[in-house]
């Protein structure tokens, strides 16, 4: 059953902690995106890879970090330095970002108490 | 600046009607647009995509138009069904061919089907 996954579905941190969202998919995709969606605005890019172990910044990458050290994974750190990091985070992965029919996971949403 | 404007923000409709959503952007070079879906609570799910040299397009209940002149697009809904309910997203895509595809997403449409 190939797709995308994210987890966990819901997560609830304290302010100045880390905090980890998973992302892993089986479709065979070299890149993978996260984005992050807020009522009342459009996906906004936080960070995409195009192949493993690269990546870059995307129009909101303050407080965010990544790592891409398996094609099929691309977790997501919030940190302590996001200010305003309660969201809707969604990771999505391509063929390529040049061929970019993304497809998305089902999300995680973040609270931060 | 890349920008995707949808209308109307959001819209309530009697169950078998049908209902048309709109995006104006100003994205360039063009590449694509597409059309998602998105239930409450989940990932978006891709509905049409359309190139340059298309213009009109359709799955199932679902047809997008494009005018690439005008930088307008289209979303109708016919005979909407509750299952409807969702936001649709239009999203831009441009760069250079054979490049980095900026995406641009527009805030969505907001539909709700009423009995």
């Amino acid at each position: 059953d190939g797709g995308i996954t994210q987890s966990p579905k819901y997560l609830f941190r304290k302010e100045g902690q880390n905090v980890t969202l998973s992302c892993e998919q089986n479709l065979n995709h070299d890149a993978m995106y996260w984005y992050r969606q807020d009522p009342g605005q459009g996906l906004r890019l936080i960070y995409y890879s195009q192949i493993v172990n690269d990546f870059q910044k995307g129009d909101i990458a303050e407080g965010y970090s990544v790592s891409r050290e398996k094609k099929e994974s691309f977790p997501l750190t919030v940190t302590s330095a996001q200010k305003n990091p309660t969201a809707f985070y969604l990771c999505a992965s391509s063929i390529s970002t040049d061929y970019n029919e993304q497809f998305f996971g089902p999300g995680t949403r973040l609270t931060v108490l | 600046k890349n920008q995707v404007e949808q209308s109307p923000q959001s819209l309530i409709i009697l169950e078998g009607k049908n209902c048309t959503l709109q995006c104006n952007y100003t994205v360039s070079p063009f590449s694509n647009l597409r059309w998602y879906k998105q239930d409450t609570g989940r990932g978006p799910v891709s509905l049409t995509i359309m190139t340059f040299s298309e213009n009109t397009k359709s799955n199932g209940r679902y047809t997008a138009t494009l005018d690439a002149d005008t930088k307008q697009s289209s979303l109708h809904i016919t005979a909407s069904q509750l299952s409807d309910s969702a936001s649709y997203i239009c999203v831009v895509s441009g760069g250079d061919p054979g490049g980095y595809q900026k995406v641009t997403f527009g805030i969505g449409t907001k539909l709700q089907v009423i009995p």
